[in-house]
């Protein structure tokens, strides 16, 4: 169990760039999170996967937001002509779900700076 | 809806004294409840969640909180703090029907004083 990785660790862009985050769960979790955080607040649910499906996706989630699990493994994000709000730390998690109570466990994040 | 609120956004120990975060909740249903850390430049790591078992919930690192339905409270406790418990304290919120996003509160960040 190496835990859940993302990368990069941190990303600096220009407005209007796109970006591209990773995401790998710990292996065999079937269910895989994002959220993001801002300063001084708590992280915010973005969208989950079980397996390939996307189930759920929150109002946060503009158009110029996109997130893959093609293989039911690792995840990208990505955003599109970012904008300096887009600045964020971008969080996964990734969880074994079994049909109650499954314990999300958290990757480093990607720090996004937008200038 | 579901939502948490962290009451102090900072809160401020000795060394050796009583650590009391405080959290309560608004759910329509049964909810699972979560404290997170989170440490700097860390992703969150738990705690300790109550999922509708004992109302009392011992976790990592000596801390514990307890489910109190009638105050809908979920307040985290630990008897004697370490400078190692200074870092970014998190309440959460799930619905235990479904078992899927989680609701988080704004965070206390717990300071300890030598």
């Amino acid at each position: 169990d190496t835990g859940v990785s993302q990368n990069p660790r941190h990303k600096i862009t220009k407005r209007g760039q796109n970006v591209t985050f990773r995401c790998d769960p710990i292996s065999e979790h079937n269910r895989l999170y994002w959220y993001r955080q801002t300063l001084g607040q708590g992280p915010e649910f973005l969208t989950y996967f079980q397996n390939e499906a996307q189930l759920e996706k929150s109002r946060l989630l503009s158009d110029r937001f996109s997130a893959e699990r093609p293989k039911g493994s690792f995840s990208t994000l990505e955003i599109q002509r970012t904008e300096q709000g887009d600045s964020a730390m971008y969080l996964c998690a990734s969880s074994l779900y079994r049909g109650s109570a499954d314990t999300q466990y958290f990757g480093p994040g990607t720090r996004l700076t937008v200038l | 809806a579901q939502s948490v609120t962290q009451l102090g956004s900072h809160v401020s120990v000795s060394e050796g004294a009583l650590v009391l975060l405080r959290c309560n909740y608004s759910s329509s249903v049964p909810p699972y409840l979560f404290w997170y850390v989170q440490y700097p430049n860390q992703g969150l790591q738990l705690l300790l969640k109550y999922t509708s078992a004992a109302t009392l919930v011992k976790g990592i690192n000596g801390f514990e909180a307890e489910f109190k339905k009638s105050e809908t409270s979920f307040h985290l406790t630990k008897p004697s703090a370490h400078m190692s418990d200074a870092a970014e304290y998190f309440c959460a919120v799930s619905d235990a029907s479904s078992a899927s996003k989680i609701i988080f509160g704004s965070g206390t960040r717990l300071s300890i004083r030598p």
